[in-house]
């Protein structure tokens, strides 16, 4: 479909591992955004990709969290040594360069053990 | 620090009644937000969306008002359905060039009760 993608959709992991999380924005979109949403909490911001700018990475909770964009489309967001509070489900949203509406993907779902 | 908040994890009301959720925020610079409907093991789904040059939006049966000086935004639903049922997540942004980075809030479960 045209919307954007993620995958994978679930992924079980054991505490200390290496996660990669993969988005596939809506073509054309120049704003590419990571959220989190922890077990019954809220939406809480990651990181933010906007065109060839440096991206804004004052949401990313510790230095085991990184993310690239490559060729201002798809994007992967690293967790190293994933610990158990990293469980949750991590959204990606992109957004056209002159609009505010985010349109999210399904999400991923990681859960450590 | 919490800059955009909402206060009422949840809200249940009648079906056919008016829905209000509430949204308030502390950084004075936020100048769009958005409404979103979460749907369980789904993305968010836009809704709805203002300006701060306006004080109202409206989108069938949602309605979106901005009270600047007061820093708060509500969004109404009327009238409510079954269907509405879900969690509403309001986001605030600032602009610059023209995209936005959005801070969610911590959402609002609506029970609509048929």
């Amino acid at each position: 479909g045209a919307g954007v993608s993620q995958s994978p959709s679930n992924k079980v992991t054991e505490k200390g591992k290496d996660v990669e999380l993969r988005c596939d924005p809506i073509s054309g979109h120049t704003a590419l955004y990571w959220y989190r949403q922890s077990l019954g909490q809220g939406l809480e911001f990651l990181i933010y990709f906007q065109g060839n700018s440096a991206p804004d990475k004052s949401g990313l909770p510790s230095d085991r969290f990184s993310a690239e964009r490559t060729g201002g489309s798809v994007s992967t967001l690293t967790i190293q040594r994933t610990q158990q509070e990293d469980s949750a489900v991590y959204l990606c949203a992109s957004s056209p360069s002159n609009t505010g509406e985010l349109f999210f993907g399904e999400g991923s779902r990681l859960t450590v053990l | 620090d919490q800059q955009v908040k909402q206060n009422s994890p949840s809200l249940s009301v009648q079906e056919g009644r008016i829905s209000i959720l509430n949204c308030d925020y502390t950084n004075s610079m936020f100048d769009y937000f958005l409404w979103y409907k979460k749907y369980p093991a789904e993305g968010p789904t836009f809704l709805i969306s203002i300006s701060s040059i306006k004080d109202k939006n409206e989108d069938g049966r949602f309605t979106v008002f901005l009270n600047k000086s007061a820093k708060h935004l509500s969004l109404h639903i009327v009238p409510s359905q079954p269907g509405d049922s879900a969690v509403y997540f309001c986001a605030a942004g600032a602009g610059g060039s023209g995209t936005y980075k959005y801070i969610f809030g911590t959402g609002t479960r609506l029970k609509v009760l048929a």
